[in-house]
């Protein structure tokens, strides 16, 4: 079946510092993809996403391009920030027909330090 | 209304009752789904609704797991004879066009 992989955590950074959270997924077909937020005690946020093959999605200065090649996502951010400490969650779907809602990865818990 | 409410926040019942979750989408939306979140981990798919009709259950691990959105808005998850291990977030989302989902807060359920 689908599944979304991504870099395990916690990943500790200082404030304005380069971000990378990797993304990888395995599916049938050419997904949607998306990255999700939470903040602390707040619900699952759209960060960004992207519908087809090399597509950038971006968003509060965070960037993400569909990669078809290497089935991949990466997040990234050139300057974190303390208010960036989220949980971060990589996700696909095939909305439209067939088999629909979001496969997620497990998260990445991003935390910055000032 | 203005995002996907879901009640109650929390909920803490003891093992063997049931409980009904509820999720109230965003005005309009025609897809709602139910998802389940363990600590740790990345929300999974429990099933989901195109108006009033369930489309896909399979995600739901059991049967006494079920839900219904009877007149194509609010849906409720029920989870009959509660056990330890459904204590988890439960979430719901609305959406109109399959690439934009809206989440609720969530709601906390800890069975004891």
């Amino acid at each position: 079946g689908d599944s979304v992989t991504q870099m395990e955590g916690p990943v500790t950074l200082s404030e304005e510092a380069f971000l990378t959270i990797n993304c990888t997924y395995t599916a049938t077909g050419y997904p949607s993809l998306f990255w999700y937020v939470q903040y602390p005690g707040e619900g699952l946020q759209l960060l960004l996403k992207a519908t087809k093959a090399d597509d950038k999605g971006s968003n509060k200065g965070f960037e993400a391009t569909y990669r078809k090649e290497t089935t991949s996502f990466h997040l990234e951010k050139g300057s974190v920030q303390v208010s960036d400490s989220a949980v971060y969650f990589c996700a696909l779907t095939f909305g439209g027909g067939g088999a629909d809602g979001l496969t997620f990865g497990k998260g990445t818990h991003l935390i910055i330090q000032p | 209304g203005a995002g996907v409410s879901q009640s109650p926040r929390y909920k803490v019942t003891k093992r063997g009752q049931d409980v009904a979750l509820r999720c109230d989408p965003i005005s309009g939306h025609v897809s709602l789904y139910w998802y389940r979140q363990a600590l740790g981990q990345g929300p999974e798919f429990l099933t989901y609704f195109n108006y009033e009709a369930q489309q896909d259950k399979s995600g739901l691990p059991n049967d006494r797991f079920s839900a219904e959105r009877p007149e194509g808005s609010i849906s409720t998850l029920t989870i009959q004879r509660t056990e330890q291990r459904d204590s988890a977030m439960y979430r719901c989302a609305s959406s109109l066009e399959r690439t934009d989902y809206t989440f609720g807060s969530g709601t906390r359920l800890t069975v004891v």
